[in-house]
């Protein structure tokens, strides 16, 4: 059963990179893309980005200029970068599982990221 | 890309059946079969409970139906318990490798 869990500083400054990683349990990390969606205080579901097993990646148009997904498969582990972040980035952070235009399934807890100096 | 458009909230007495409305464009849902829900109790992760608009995973409850119409998608929760009382939210394939989620609809079960 694959899990996922977030990791990563849960307090940023603005101007900063945001920093988070996403470590896959219970299965390969072949044959999906791995994204993270995130969930600003009382707002819905923002898609973030997605990067394959390959290395391939896709952004959200809003959020291009300032993301960087990554992924390291010998450490089962995908990465965001965010930089230039500002109040309006403090959200709760998830990372799932994709496959490709279809589901995103299964979910990590989710982690809060608050920007403030 | 904005969010697509659900009910804050929709309530309902247990057994009862509520319908949950997930509105977008015509350059998402109405675009595509590719609409997909997750459920998220209070602190918990989302978790998939329709794909492709009408697929319902392997041990998902049969009380969960899907359907889509137009630029609408809606989620049919049928026989309501309290274990259903939890965030619902949609999601769209919106083209060129883009998602777009929804607001989210909070369920009360009555």
């Amino acid at each position: 059963q694959v899990q996922l869990q977030a990791s990563g500083p849960g307090l940023v400054k603005p101007s900063e990179t945001l920093s988070l990683t996403c470590t896959v349990s219970g299965g390969s990390l072949n044959d999906y893309s791995w994204s993270y969606i995130r969930q600003p205080p009382g707002k819905g579901l923002e898609w973030i980005g997605h990067v394959s097993f390959s290395g391939n990646t896709d952004y959200n148009p809003s959020l291009r200029s300032r993301v960087t997904i990554s992924i390291d498969t010998s450490k089962s582990q995908f990465s965001l970068k965010l930089s230039s972040v500002t109040a309006a980035d403090t959200a709760v952070y998830y990372c799932a599982r994709l496959k490709p235009d279809i589901w995103f399934d299964p979910w990590g807890q989710g982690t809060l990221v608050t920007v403030s100096s | 890309q904005s969010a697509l458009t659900q009910p804050a909230s929709v309530s309902g007495s247990p057994g009862q059946s509520i319908t949950i409305s997930c509105t977008g464009t015509n350059h998402d849902i109405g675009s595509y079969k590719l609409v997909s829900w997750y459920q998220r109790h209070p602190g918990k992760a989302p978790k998939l409970i329709i794909s492709e608009v009408i697929k319902r995973p392997s041990g998902v409850s049969h009380r969960f139906s899907g359907s889509k119409s137009g630029n609408t998608a809606s989620l049919t929760i049928s026989g309501l318990q309290a274990e259903d009382e939890a965030d619902y939210f949609c999601c769209s394939y919106a083209g060129r490798s883009t998602y777009i989620f929804g607001r989210g609809t909070t369920v009360t079960v009555l």
